[in-house]
């Protein structure tokens, strides 16, 4: 079976400030690997992802997450927030076929000005 | 590309009637999509599963005879919420599968509210 775990549930950063939000996953065979970004009242957006190749994936709005397979973690970081980033964010696996996904419990990120 | 509409966005309706959500993938063909309730505060809980032409596989606890999904095409699913009552107050999302790069793509989401 697989889960992921967001670490922290709510994460407040200035404007301008390294983002970090963390993803766990725990996985017997290599997943996939999502973020999802989503704005209130809205459904999810595809920030990035991982499936096979380098383990640095840069995605949308200058979010970057890197594999670490080592570490079981796929977090995401942007290196300067924007007031706009402020929304809820979703880490999520799959497996290959993507059918069976299972989302993190989501991060909400707070930019304060 | 890879684009997912919902209709409607947003639904208001009395408590006994039946109401159908739409879900459709825009730019590609989706064998599979997936239906989602989000409840504020939470994250998705899928609901079920649903394939093109088959019937649809149901997630632990969700009631088929309540929430009939159809999925007639390779780019529509519709979900429909029979004799809905307050408690089917919800956020539904969907989503759907592209074949070949095994990545869901999610709708906008409809918000349901039974009076």
């Amino acid at each position: 079976a697989q889960s992921v775990t967001q670490l922290g549930s709510h994460v407040s950063v200035s404007e301008g400030a390294l983002v970090l939000l963390r993803c766990n996953y725990s996985s017997s065979v290599p997943p996939y690997l999502f973020w999802y970004v989503q704005y209130p009242n809205q459904g999810l957006q595809l920030l990035l992802k991982y499936t096979t190749g380098a383990t640095l994936v840069k995605g949308i709005n200058g979010f970057e997450a890197e594999f670490k397979k080592s570490e079981t973690s796929f977090h995401l970081t942007k290196p300067s927030a924007h007031m706009s980033d402020a929304a809820e964010y979703f880490c999520a696996v799959s497996d290959i076929t993507g059918n069976q996904f299972y989302f993190g419990t989501g991060t909400s990120l707070t930019v304060i000005p | 590309g890879a684009v997912v509409s919902q209709h409607p966005s947003w639904v208001i309706c009395k408590s006994g009637t039946s109401v159908k959500i739409e879900c459709r993938s825009l730019d590609f063909q989706a064998t599979t999509m997936f239906w989602y309730r989000q409840f504020p505060k939470q994250s998705l809980m899928l609901m079920a599963t649903s394939n093109e032409g088959s019937k649809a596989t149901y997630e632990q606890g969700v009631e088929k005879d309540k929430f009939l999904i159809n999925h007639a095409s390779l780019t529509l699913s519709t979900l429909t919420v029979t004799s809905a009552h307050p408690e089917d107050s919800s956020f539904y999302i969907c989503s759907a599968r592209d074949n070949i790069q095994s990545t869901q793509y999610f709708g906008p989401g409809t918000r349901l509210l039974v009076l």
